[in-house]
């Protein structure tokens, strides 16, 4: 079974810190996706990235894809109270029936 | 509003009982699937169905069936239910199955008591 790992696995700051997640694998995906989960609510995807090294904008999210497509990272400017969620990878093949795996997932709370 | 819904929103039930879990999907998707969320937040696919046909069985107990009686309706039967099946489980679906992301529902939370 592939793994994706996602650290830190908590992430606690106050309102306008900056802060990155990682998502890290030893497999390459054909894609990989970012979702917030808010509680009592399913995940949202914010984005999906498919080509090595790619780098995707959503306002203060910047998403990075690795050059090997193994690994991807989010980085969040200036985090707003809103920002609060559970942060999901996952990871897809395209020859897997479009199987996705997720990672473990990253707790994030910002302060006000 | 286009959107992925299932029913119940909460499942509280004895160890033992048969229960269903319904989704309905109407973003015209040709592929849905099951997944569930343990108590860790950690996320797992258990069936995938593409045009009605069943593409993805993960190691799922028998106890859990899925019908799937048209595109849109993806429904999950278990039966004789245990304490570890408590967990949240979500519906999704995507427009193909190869590598598109999918669009989640708002999830049933089943507990077993």
């Amino acid at each position: 079974t592939q793994l994706l790992e996602q650290s830190p696995q908590f992430l606690s700051i106050q309102e306008g810190e900056n802060l990155t997640v990682y998502c890290n694998s030893s497999s390459v995906f054909s894609s990989l996706q970012w979702y917030r989960q808010e509680p009592g609510e399913g995940p949202v995807l914010l984005v999906t990235v498919v080509t090595g090294g790619e780098v995707k904008k959503l306002k203060r999210l910047t998403f990075q894809f690795g050059d090997a497509r193994k690994d991807s990272s989010l980085h969040i400017t200036a985090a707003q109270p809103g920002d609060t969620g559970l942060y999901l990878c996952a990871g897809t093949y395209n020859t897997n029936a479009g199987k996705s795996t997720f990672g473990d997932g990253t707790t994030l709370t910002v302060k006000p | 509003d286009t959107a992925v819904s299932q029913t119940p929103k909460y499942l509280v039930t004895q160890m033992g009982n048969d229960k269903s879990i319904k989704c309905e999907q109407n973003l015209g998707h040709d592929t849905m699937y099951w997944y569930k969320q343990d108590s860790k937040k950690f996320l797992k696919i258990m069936f995938s169905y593409n045009n009605k046909e069943l593409i993805i069985n993960e190691t799922v107990p028998n106890r859990f069936s899925p019908k799937s009686p048209d595109k849109a309706h993806l429904n999950l039967h278990i039966n004789s239910l245990e304490l570890g099946d408590s967990a949240v489980y979500f519906c999704a679906s995507s427009q193909g199955s190869s590598g598109r992301a999918p669009r989640f529902g708002p999830g049933t939370r089943l507990t077993v008591l």
